[in-house]
């Protein structure tokens, strides 16, 4: 089992719709969690930490389930610039080593 | 304007030859990491430093050195004993707060192909 599974879609959606992702890790010491995000040929870019209560950014909210081991990530009436790969990140312990999933890609067509 | 940089953006080389990857920070980091990323997988780490005259293998170092002889810098050679060597490798860096990890911040990145 991979430690951080997403699945990597695409998620063709129109826009203003409100599409979820979710990202389960099979560590259950891992400590932090994080989205990031990535548009084609680019670096990752960090969209938001996650939280045990739950955080909301604008119009993306993401929250953290640890005894399911699971994250989400709620993006509310998606624009067209949403467009990109959302990878779950994942620090489980020493080193400051991150665990990243293989993205979820997410279309947001007219 | 602080961040991090990576050059070159495209490289090309031969089988068999070694190549330096450059990765430079002005944002005061300690610690500083190289990734790959290959298609339909996530980024794998290659190596890591959290201080400068240290450094750590991560779960893929077969084939690859590195050196943090400042804290500015932490290029990162694949040598010819790197099997698949065609990818793009993402340097990061982060501050270090102790045993929570910091948010890390990537540069834009090396597209490295194999002739």
């Amino acid at each position: 089992r991979k430690e951080v599974e997403q699945d990597p879609g695409p998620f063709n959606v129109p826009e203003g719709a409100t599409v979820a992702f979710n990202c389960t890790y099979s560590n259950s010491a891992s400590q932090s969690f994080f989205w990031y995000r990535q548009d084609c040929r680019k670096e990752p870019k960090l969209l938001m930490s996650v939280y045990s209560s739950g955080n909301e950014d604008g119009r993306f909210t993401a929250q953290l389930n640890r005894a399911s081991q699971y994250i989400s990530l709620l993006i509310r009436d998606s624009k067209l610039s949403d467009s990109a790969t959302y990878l779950c990140v994942v620090f489980t312990g020493g080193g400051n080593k991150l665990t990243f999933g293989t993205g979820t890609q997410l279309k947001v067509e007219l | 304007d602080g961040g991090i940089t990576q050059s070159p953006k495209y490289l090309f080389r031969k089988e068999g030859q070694n190549v330096t990857l450059s990765c430079e920070q002005n944002l005061n980091h300690d610690a500083m990491y190289w990734y790959r990323q290959d298609p339909g997988q996530g980024l794998r780490l290659i190596y890591y430093s959290q201080i400068v005259n240290d450094f750590q293998k991560g779960d893929i170092a077969e084939g690859y050195s590195v050196s943090r002889e400042k804290k500015e810098s932490f290029p990162l050679t694949v040598t010819s004993a790197q099997k698949n060597p065609t990818a793009f490798y993402l340097c990061a860096s982060s501050t270090r707060q102790g045993r929570q990890t910091d948010t890390q911040y990537f540069g834009p990145g090396t597209r490295l192909t194999v002739l």
